[in-house]
């Protein structure tokens, strides 16, 4: 079964702190994303990795970076947390081959974040 | 850039009924996907159903079922007897293609809040 987890459903920091977010998928997959979701906004797409090491920014990357240093992992980094980036935060992965998307965005269970 | 829109912020339909939702988008772009995502009160997104932008024939699943108009860019979603457990946000979302440097990232819509009343 298609499976992408992510380290915490919730967490709860405070304003300046460095915070890690962890999702790993088990499917192989070369491609993997990172989205926020705020209510009546949908989903804005942060970062993206087409492979290890690479990385290409979103649409709202700003106050972001990523970590790709494993196939199966992708780490999304808020290096002095703010409470503008309170959020739900949704990690995806998918595979491409091509010019075909082999398979759909699978995505994770999503992670509460708190700033105070 | 593309957009997508869905005006529907909300619909309530009761059990058993038809449901339509609505969802237009605009791009340049002539090869695309376009899917509808549902997300109930459990947070997990779900995929419901796919398009791909070449093919002319409108994808169904089960009782899910689009109304893809690629001229006219509008991409509806229609559930046949509507469930309680149907009751989610449903977001449309667009990816276009791009090449072999992989996968692009999801075009959302501001989701459609659906409630199936008993």
């Amino acid at each position: 079964d298609v499976k992408v987890t992510q380290s915490s459903r919730y967490l709860v920091k405070r304003t300046g702190e460095k915070v890690f977010l962890e999702c790993v998928q088990d499917m192989d997959h070369e491609n993997m994303f990172w989205y926020r979701q705020d209510p009546g906004l949908g989903l804005r797409l942060i970062y993206f990795s087409y492979d290890v090491k690479m990385k290409e920014k979103g649409d709202i990357p700003e106050g972001y970076s990523v970590s790709r240093e494993k196939k199966e992992r992708f780490s999304l980094i808020l290096e002095s947390a703010s409470t503008n980036q309170t959020s739900m935060y949704l990690c995806a992965s998918t595979r491409w081959t091509g010019t075909l998307l082999k398979d759909t965005q699978y995505f994770g269970p999503g992670t509460r974040l708190t700033v105070l | 850039a593309q957009t997508v829109t869905q005006s529907q912020p909300e619909m309530s339909v009761q059990e058993a009924e038809t449901v339509t939702l609505s969802c237009t988008y605009d791009t340049s772009e002539s090869n695309y996907y376009l899917f509808w995502y549902k997300q109930p009160p459990s947070r997990q997104m779900i995929l419901v159903i796919r398009q791909e932008a070449y093919k002319q024939q409108n994808a169904t699943e089960n009782r899910f079922s689009v109304n893809f108009q690629k001229a006219a860019k509008s991409f509806s979603l229609k559930i046949s007897d509507s469930q309680l457990g149907d009751t989610a946000m449903y977001f449309c979302a667009f990816m276009k293609l791009v090449g072999e440097g992989g996968a692009d990232g999801l075009t959302f819509g501001k989701g459609t809040h659906l409630i199936i009343q008993p």
